[in-house]
């Protein structure tokens, strides 16, 4: 299986530029999403096919990358944006989700 | 709007049953793949299986860690998402989604419906 890896947790203060990476065991090209998980709630789609902005999400999210390293910038940070940010491929099969960043807002 | 409405979680024993439900609005239910995938308390995600499309035959694939124990199963005519899962373990201990898939991503996900298997 295509293992993601992410870091634990970021710390960072409002208006900031944040980055999350997401690298892959292997390549899965284009194909990485990224979601927002805010503590009780559902995952929620910010990012598909590495770069593409979901309806209705800020314009300060945003997603780069291909092949194994990827990348969710949120420029500027709010307090709003505090969560756990999970990455998934679907370019291997199975598809597999990372172990997710906690970000933390100062 | 598209809606996803998970119930039937619950408590249940080791070796027992359980069946969730998850209830689909607000969009052509036939017209896509839906996934149960579950979470472990502060753990990542995990897909469990899933059904394909009326335009795929409604055929469905599993995770091979739940294989054999789990089901999965659609009713069109009442828009209605299934998971059985039999033989349940204390590591299916888990919050438990629907979500529906759009080009191999989850593009909505119910509010979850936790599972607690445990003596």
């Amino acid at each position: 299986d295509t293992v993601l890896t992410q870091s634990p947790a970021l710390a960072v203060s409002p208006g900031e530029r944040v980055t999350i990476s997401c690298r892959a065991s292997e390549s899965v090209s284009a194909l990485m999403h990224w979601y927002q998980q805010k503590p009780g709630q559902q995952p929620t789609l910010l990012i598909y096919l590495a770069s593409n902005l979901e309806s209705g999400v800020p314009a300060r999210f945003s997603g780069s990358g291909s092949g194994t390293d990827f990348t969710l910038t949120i420029d500027p940070v709010e307090a709003d944006d505090t969560a756990t940010y999970y990455c998934q491929q679907s370019w291997n099969d199975p598809l597999t989700f990372g172990s997710g960043t906690r970000l933390e807002i100062k | 709007e598209v809606k996803l409405l998970e119930s039937g979680g619950g408590l249940v024993q080791p070796g027992g049953s359980m069946r969730l439900s998850c209830a689909a609005s607000g969009f052509t239910f036939t017209d896509f793949y839906m996934y149960w995938i579950r979470q472990p308390a502060g753990k990542a995600p995990e897909w469990l299986g899933f059904i394909r499309n009326k335009a795929n035959g409604y055929t469905t694939e599993y995770n091979p860690s739940v294989k054999g124990r789990f089901t999965i199963s659609r009713d069109n005519t009442q828009n209605m998402l299934y998971l059985q899962m039999n033989t349940l373990r204390a590591e299916d201990t888990a919050t438990y989604y629907c979500a529906r898939e759009v080009v191999t991503y989850f593009d909505y996900w119910g509010q979850g419906v936790m599972v607690s298997v445990s003596s």
